[in-house]
């Protein structure tokens, strides 16, 4: 159980084009998904929190127009990244907390989107 | 700012010993703790998670929790070459807040 898919899994991309990322919660639902960024040698960064039904909550320093996120299902959550640049070249991955909650609220990930743009 | 501090290691140890992995955090509200082992060029796999103050076993894995100290750590008994991984520490504040916020990991080496 708990398992949660991302896809592409990895995409290479011309500088000003836009890419589109899918997570899945595959046998579960999830009202809560989170968006973290990763660069080489570095911890996982969190972008943005994507709450079914409403607005994704950016962290700060992270430009919501730019990576527009749409959690249109319980199952379901996109990130797009527009105008894309190369500085934008990272591992993206999504984490999904089952709405059935849990003793720890704890996250499954997927498995990451390897993003280079060109 | 709310911190996690992890040593980042590389901590190597041989085949069968046990390893340590330590990790401090600086919000004292914060509820539950994460650990978390990423592969290299792969996404974090949870380990096992602590709430309580004590101890948590799951196989060769203990996880460790003092709240009064901040601090909670992961022992690896047995370790195996295939345990060799970067060990991330999270936290969690709780209640309807769901966020994590990880430590920066400790490269861990199983020499066999």
């Amino acid at each position: 159980g708990a398992v949660v898919s991302q896809h592409p899994s990895r995409v290479i991309c011309k500088s000003g084009t836009s890419v589109k990322i899918e997570c899945r919660s595959l046998d579960f639902q999830a009202t809560t998904m989170f968006w973290y960024r990763q660069f080489p040698k570095q911890s996982l960064m969190l972008m943005a929190t994507s709450n079914e039904g409403s607005k994704a909550t950016y962290e700060q320093g992270v430009e919501k127009d730019k990576f527009l996120i749409n959690h249109a299902s319980l199952t379901l959550s996109t990130l797009t990244v527009t105008s894309a640049h190369p500085e934008d070249s990272s591992f993206y991955i999504c984490s999904a907390r089952d709405a059935r909650g849990g003793p720890g609220n704890e996250q499954f990930f997927g498995p990451g989107t390897r993003l280079t743009v060109l | 700012q709310k911190e996690v501090e992890q040593n980042s290691g590389p901590l190597s140890v041989p085949e069968g010993a046990i390893a340590s992995l330590n990790c401090t955090y600086s919000d004292r509200g914060s509820q539950s703790f994460f650990w978390y082992r990423q592969y290299s060029g792969k996404s974090p796999e949870l380990i096992m998670f602590i709430y309580s103050n004590g101890d948590k076993e799951d196989g060769r894995f203990t996880a460790q929790l003092n709240k009064a100290s901040q601090y909670v750590s992961l022992l690896i008994r047995d370790s195996q070459p295939s345990d060799s991984a970067t060990y991330l520490c999270a936290v969690n504040q709780g209640g309807s807040n769901y966020k994590l916020t990880f430590g920066k990991g400790t490269l861990l080496t199983v020499n066999p």
